[in-house]
């Protein structure tokens, strides 16, 4: 079965620290990859997703994510955490199963920012 | 307002309550869903609607039933609920029913239900 494996489910950086949050994806095609990210009381909102093409995808709040075939891996990173990355993050694939199409979640990474 | 707009923020019912969850989208978006969130599992997608009709019923109970009147508006109305079905429950909005797979997301605030 389609499945999405965010292995951290909690994460502690220190502000100004680099980030790379771990996704793995288990699908027989290539997917629509994406990164949500979910701040305390707010939805999800997008912050890049990967199609085709180029293999690193640009993002909003300056981060980036680089999808690796060979490892079914669609890491997330930021070269310096602000204070205001704190916030759950999910990545997600989007697939086609049964003639239906949907988003698969993983079950989150916390990240937690110390100043 | 902008974006996706869901009401109430928070909702405490007993199982024997009626309520009912309501969703906004000022994208002009033509697909809705519902999602549950609940802590330590990964989203659930519960259903799908498109231009207004339903596409997709995850298996889902009939304590929860939905109701889209327009592509704008969705609910969730809610009766004998369980405990276990206490979680963030989340509307989200696309714009191309047809593209689902590759289309971005945009998901409203959620409601908080908390069942006695």
């Amino acid at each position: 079965a389609q499945s999405v494996t965010q292995p951290d489910i909690h994460i502690t950086v220190s502000e100004g620290a680099s980030l790379e949050l771990r996704c793995n994806y288990s699908y027989g095609a290539t997917p629509y990859l994406f990164w949500y990210v979910q701040s305390p009381g707010q939805g999800l909102q997008l912050l890049l997703k990967y199609f085709s093409g180029d293999t690193l995808v640009q993002g909003i709040k300056g981060f980036e994510a680089e999808f690796k075939r060979s490892q079914s891996s669609f890491n997330l990173r930021k070269p310096s955490v602000h204070w205001s990355d704190a916030a759950e993050y999910f990545c997600a694939v989007g697939i086609t199963q049964g003639g239906s199409e949907k988003l698969v979640f993983g079950k989150g990474t916390k990240l937690t920012v110390n100043p | 307002e902008t974006g996706v707009t869901q009401t109430p923020r928070h909702l405490v019912m007993g199982m024997t309550n009626k309520k009912s969850l309501k969703c906004e989208q000022h994208l002009g978006h033509n697909a809705m869903y519902w999602y549950k969130q609940s802590a330590k599992k990964p989203l659930e997608l519960m259903f799908v609607y498109n231009f207004k009709e339903q596409t997709e019923n995850n298996s889902v109970p009939s304590r929860f039933s939905p109701e889209c009147p327009n592509s704008s508006h969705l609910f969730l109305h809610l009766h004998t609920l369980q405990p276990e079905d206490s979680a963030l429950y989340l509307c989200a909005s696309s714009q191309d029913p047809w593209d689902r797979a590759s289309d971005t997301q945009y998901f409203g605030p959620g409601t908080r239900l908390t069942v006695l």
